[in-house]
């Protein structure tokens, strides 16, 4: 059962414009969550965290919401840059680490 | 969807002893999995890569000798963390990789094995 999803498996954004990368999760007990950026042949790379306690989290670029009533995570890239382009993986976590099964996102110069 | 498990999900052990982790792959055949190490808010740290049938490709600065890799059938990957001391102490994490027919390749994330070494 998967308890992190992302729902779209890609997404193409013009650069300059906002990217907004979803994650929906099921398990409440969750307290603390995780994205992720993957180039090819690479491993994921740490971009952006925020703990239940909190709703927002900033950092330059890159913002990331919580929405604990919703169960669901977002990450906003403003504005997106062409090498902003890879696969973004959500993950949340308690005892354990789950991953979502990524996002392949596209920025279009 | 893919569901990567691993077990077991979390060791306690005293320095010195040998630790092995197991990935598999439950629905779907895995050509190659990877295995991670992830520190408190940092990137996961890729360790090696282990393809079925053959050698693991370990990555720069990672012990091949303490970190022993096994690829032993395309659903199951495991790990053994050799004299394992304090410093070892980590969550482990492995991912599998699944080529769909039409090229896309998605990697499925286990959900962790968390070390702790006394």
């Amino acid at each position: 059962d998967q308890q992190v999803k992302q729902n779209s498996p890609s997404l193409s954004v013009q650069e300059g414009r906002i990217s907004i990368l979803n994650c929906d999760y099921t398990n409440s007990m969750f307290d603390y969550f995780l994205w992720y950026k993957k180039y090819p042949a690479e491993g994921p790379t740490f971009l952006i965290s925020i703990s239940s306690i909190k709703d927002k989290n900033e950092d330059g670029r890159f913002t990331v919401f919580l929405n604990k009533s919703a169960k669901h995570l977002s990450l906003h890239i403003v504005p997106s840059q062409p090498g902003d382009s890879a696969v973004y993986f959500c993950a949340a976590s308690g005892n354990q680490f789950y991953f979502g099964t990524g996002t392949s996102l596209t920025v279009i110069p | 969807g893919a569901v990567v498990s691993q077990h077991p999900s979390w060791v306690i052990c005293k320095s010195g002893t040998s630790v092995k982790i197991e990935c598999r792959s439950l629905d779907f055949q895995a050509t190659t999995m990877f295995w991670y190490r992830q520190f408190p808010k940092q990137s996961l740290m890729l360790m090696a890569t282990s393809n079925e049938g053959s050698k693991a490709t370990y990555e720069q600065g990672v012990e091949k000798d303490k970190f022993l890799i096994n690829h032993a059938s395309l659903t199951l990957s495991t790990l053994t963390v050799t004299s394992a001391h304090p410093e070892d102490s980590s969550f482990y994490i492995c991912s599998a990789n699944f080529i769909f027919s039409g090229a896309n390749n998605e990697q499925f994330f286990g959900p962790g094995t968390r070390l702790t070494v006394l």
